[in-house]
């Protein structure tokens, strides 16, 4: 089974709109850490935002919040007033496992489109 | 400060011949970890070195291998190349190693097996 799951191969979203990246993740472990990256056409990962577990607040970057729902195990990345420039791929990753054994998982990501 | 860079950017082998890609760390970084992405299967771990040692390993045959110098920086070699093999290789730095902190990535190595 998928640890984490983008259900959103692809989305589009007016300029200057809200958009929802939906992800759903699967694990036992009761300390865990959800990232989310955007990745531009060069190739580059780029760090957008990070939720801990623990954390009861839901993790805010600017105009990235990570909507952070514990017991449906959903961690989806809401970008506010949508940029030319957001236009990208999306991953939602998991890190999970203690020690020298935490692993970061991925999702397949989804592909955003803004429209001007 | 510099980013982390990947070296070579693009490069082209055929089955059976062997590469070796490179990255330099951000500046005292200690941990660099390299990961396969191909559309189908996503990001892929491949391995951690941190302090010149391997601290973590995926899933993938013993054809790819790395090391990592006194100076952070790390290289990655696939031997017998095979078709499956063509990727997007991605190397990410690290203060901390075993994932504890944020990951800073490359562009990438885009390596095309015919």
């Amino acid at each position: 089974a998928q640890k984490i799951t983008q259900t959103q191969p692809g989305m589009f979203v007016q300029e200057k709109e809200a958009v929802t990246l939906d992800c759903t993740y699967d694990t036992s472990d009761q300390s865990y850490g959800l990232f989310w990256y955007k990745q531009p056409s060069s190739g580059e990962m780029i760090f957008l935002i990070y939720q801990g577990s623990y954390d009861e607040q839901n993790a805010t970057e600017g105009r990235y919040s990570l909507n952070f729902q514990k017991a449906r195990k959903s961690a989806n990345l809401v970008i506010s007033a949508s940029q030319l420039g957001d236009s990208a791929m999306y991953f939602c990753a998991m890190r999970e496992g203690a020690g020298n054994n935490r692993k970061l998982i991925w999702g397949l990501g989804t592909s955003l489109a803004v429209n001007p | 400060k510099a980013g982390v860079t990947q070296t070579p950017r693009y490069l082209i082998k055929t089955r059976g011949q062997q590469v070796t890609l490179s990255c330099s760390p951000i500046s005292g970084h200690r941990s660099v970890s390299w990961y396969q992405q191909t559309p189908g299967q996503g990001l892929q771990f491949l391995f951690e070195y941190f302090s010149e040692t391997q601290r973590n390993k995926g899933n993938f045959p013993g054809r790819f291998s790395g090391r990592q110098f006194s100076n952070s920086r790390s290289e990655m070699n696939v031997s017998t190349l095979e078709l499956g093999d063509s990727a997007l290789y991605l190397c990410a730095s690290s203060l901390f190693y075993s994932n504890t902190g944020e990951l800073f990535f490359g562009e990438g190595s885009r390596l095309t097996v015919l």
